[in-house]
This record gives C-alpha cells, structure tokens and sequence, in this order.
C-alpha cells in the first residue's frame, strides 16, 4: 500500500534549527511537498522536490532522496510563528497526492 | 482578495440530514478538490474535478456527492449526514490538475460536527 510517515510532533527552540523527516512508499513517485498549517487554519504550500537534492528558500530548505524514499524539510532561526503542523505528501504515478498525518511542531522560547 | 471561499465556516448538523457544503474560488483554476481531515489521519481526497463539466472520486467518497457546474463553484453534499462524517472539510484547487508542481490552494475549511 501507499504510505508516508513522518514524526507525531516535535519540539525546538526559538533561533534554533529543527528537521522534520519523511519516508514515502507509494506505486511511482512524481514528486513530494511541503505545506505548513496553522491551528485551525487552510494548509499553504512550502516546497516541491522532484529531483534528488536540497533547495532553498530562505529560512525553508526541502531535501529528497528518491532511492532512499526520503525527504526532509529544513527550518532555520525558528521564530515563534513557525509554530504549525507541516505536511509531507507525495504525487503518485497516477499524479494522486497521498498524505503523512502530518508534524506538530512547538516552538518554546 | 483572490483565493477560495468555504462556507459555512462551521455547522452542528443532526444525523440524517442533508447538507451542501460550498467552495467557490475566483482564480479561473481548472481543477478542484475536497479533501477531509481528521486528528491524526492525513487529508483524505473525497471527490475532484479536473475541469468544468468532469469530476472523479477520491479516496473516501461514500456517502458525498460533487457537481461541477462552472469553474468558479465546486459544491460538496452530504444526502444523509452519519456521525462519521464529523470532520474539517478542505476545498482546494489548482491551475494544472491533480499533476500540478505549482501546490494546491486551498480555503479556510469548514468544521462539521453530525450528532
């Protein structure tokens, strides 16, 4: 079956800087994205990786790895306002968007 | 602002009832989407549409209808509300299809609650 996994929640320090992981198991693979949401907010698009590497933006970097199933996404000089969930999903052969559960990141002064 | 528009924002709605739930973007976007949301489960596609005219089903579409009459309203029904239905409901779009790089848009959401 399709699956993606990435960590229930995590913590970090405000300035500082955090990864959040994610594997992905799906039927082809045409791509993986980052979304932060907010507490009772609409999810808003972070980032997109098709190809083996990091991009950068800004504070924000996004890594994959194809042959590993693995993506990161990369926060750094955290401020309070980084405080969401942050969404990993990947595009399917058939261009579905399957899901992780999402990262409850806290940010403590 | 330009963007997607849901309402209600929320709804208490009783078992058995009939309820339409209403997502109009003003982006000229092709394609369109509901998705649920539940604690701890990722967004789980309902129905799509990937033009005016057209729309698919997703992962969970029992018990939901969709129409696509125009590209601006996408609407989401329930014809008979069960509790299980109690969720965050997300309408989204994008310009290219459910193979679009460019991230989906998506509104506020809509809170329902079936008791």
């Amino acid at each position: 079956g399709q699956n993606i996994d990435q960590p229930t929640e995590m913590t970090a320090t405000e300035g500082a800087i955090v990864q959040i992981n994610c594997t992905y198991q799906t039927s082809g693979f045409n791509g993986l994205f980052w979304y932060q949401q907010h507490a009772g907010e609409a999810p808003t698009f972070l980032s997109y990786n098709v190809l083996d590497g990091l991009e950068e933006k800004g504070r924000f970097s996004s890594f994959l790895s194809r042959s590993k199933g693995y993506s990161y996404l990369l926060l750094k000089e955290l401020q309070m306002k980084d405080s969401a969930s942050y969404l990993c999903a990947a595009l399917d052969s058939n261009y579905q968007l399957i899901w992780g559960a999402g990262t409850k990141l806290i940010i403590k002064p | 602002i330009a963007g997607i528009t849901q309402a209600p924002t929320s709804q208490i709605l009783a078992a058995g009832r009939r309820m339409t739930l209403r997502c109009t973007q003003d982006m000229r976007h092709n394609a369109m989407y509901w998705y649920r949301q539940d604690l701890g489960l990722g967004l789980r596609l309902i129905h799509y549409s990937n033009t005016a005219g057209t729309t698919g089903k997703g992962e969970v579409p029992d018990g939901y209808s969709v129409s696509r009459a125009n590209t601006d309203d996408f609407p989401l029904t329930l014809a008979s509300a069960v509790p299980s239905q109690t969720s965050v409901y997300f309408c989204a779009s994008s310009d290219s299809g459910q193979g679009t790089t460019d991230g989906y848009t998506f509104g506020s959401g809509t809170r329902l609650t079936v008791v």
